[in-house]
């Protein structure tokens, strides 16, 4: 079925830094996408979302880009800290169901 | 408001072995869904109940049934566990009628020897 994956497995930044994760999509039908967070023995955390007819939006420290013409988004951290340490997934959503990627992990370095 | 609920927090079964995993919501939300998540890997959906009585197929369906009998509650059974079962298991519910958001619990610790 379609699904959705990720380019890099693990992204080691120095605290301060910025972080860019990125995501690629197959689903041409979806238009909804979402970021979450994971930490370790925790169920998935809400971070930012954005929908198809926008191609970026801002919130706290995180900033998410969608570029539908090579179906691909990404998650922006800004100055990262020791507490963003955890596993990022990019899910997608063509309606009532949400299609999960493969996860990046990362790692802050003090 | 407690949000979304599993039961149990961790389980250990032996292969062959039955057993129901309970996922609870408080937020009268339609839609609930069962996850599983394997080591490094992201959240495959494997059934999921768009109202009360209703339920589908995800991507990953074979070897598990699922009931709705109470829009509040959705239960995931295993009738005859096996190894490649060994996982954690993730609900969520969603009211997508008012936006798309998506509630997870805290996850069922799953291994089958």
């Amino acid at each position: 079925g379609e699904s959705v994956g990720l380019h890099l497995p693990t992204l080691s930044v120095q605290e301060g830094d910025n972080s860019i994760i990125n995501c690629a999509y197959s689903n041409s039908a979806s238009d909804y996408f979402i970021w979450y967070k994971q930490e370790s023995g925790k169920g998935p955390q809400f971070i930012i979302d954005i929908r198809s007819n926008m191609d970026k939006r801002q919130g706290q420290r995180v900033t998410v880009l969608l570029n539908k013409t090579v179906k691909h988004l990404s998650l922006q951290i800004a100055a990262t800290q020791p507490g963003d340490s955890a596993v990022y997934f990019c899910a997608e959503s063509p309606g009532n169901k949400l299609t999960f990627g493969g996860g990046t992990r990362v790692l802050v370095k003090p | 408001n407690a949000g979304v609920t599993q039961t149990p927090k961790f389980r250990v079964l032996k292969t062959g072995q039955s057993m129901t995993l309970l996922c609870a919501q408080d937020m009268n939300h339609e839609y609930m869904y069962w996850y599983r998540q394997d080591p490094g890997m992201g959240l495959r959906l494997i059934h999921y109940s768009v109202g009360e009585g209703t339920t589908a197929k995800g991507e990953v369906p074979d070897g598990y049934n699922v009931s709705r009998l109470k829009k509040q509650n959705f239960l995931l059974g295993l009738e005859s566990a096996a190894p490649s079962q060994t996982s954690v298991y993730f609900c969520a519910s969603s009211a997508l009628a008012s936006g798309r958001v998506w509630f997870f619990g805290p996850g069922t610790r799953l291994t089958v020897l």
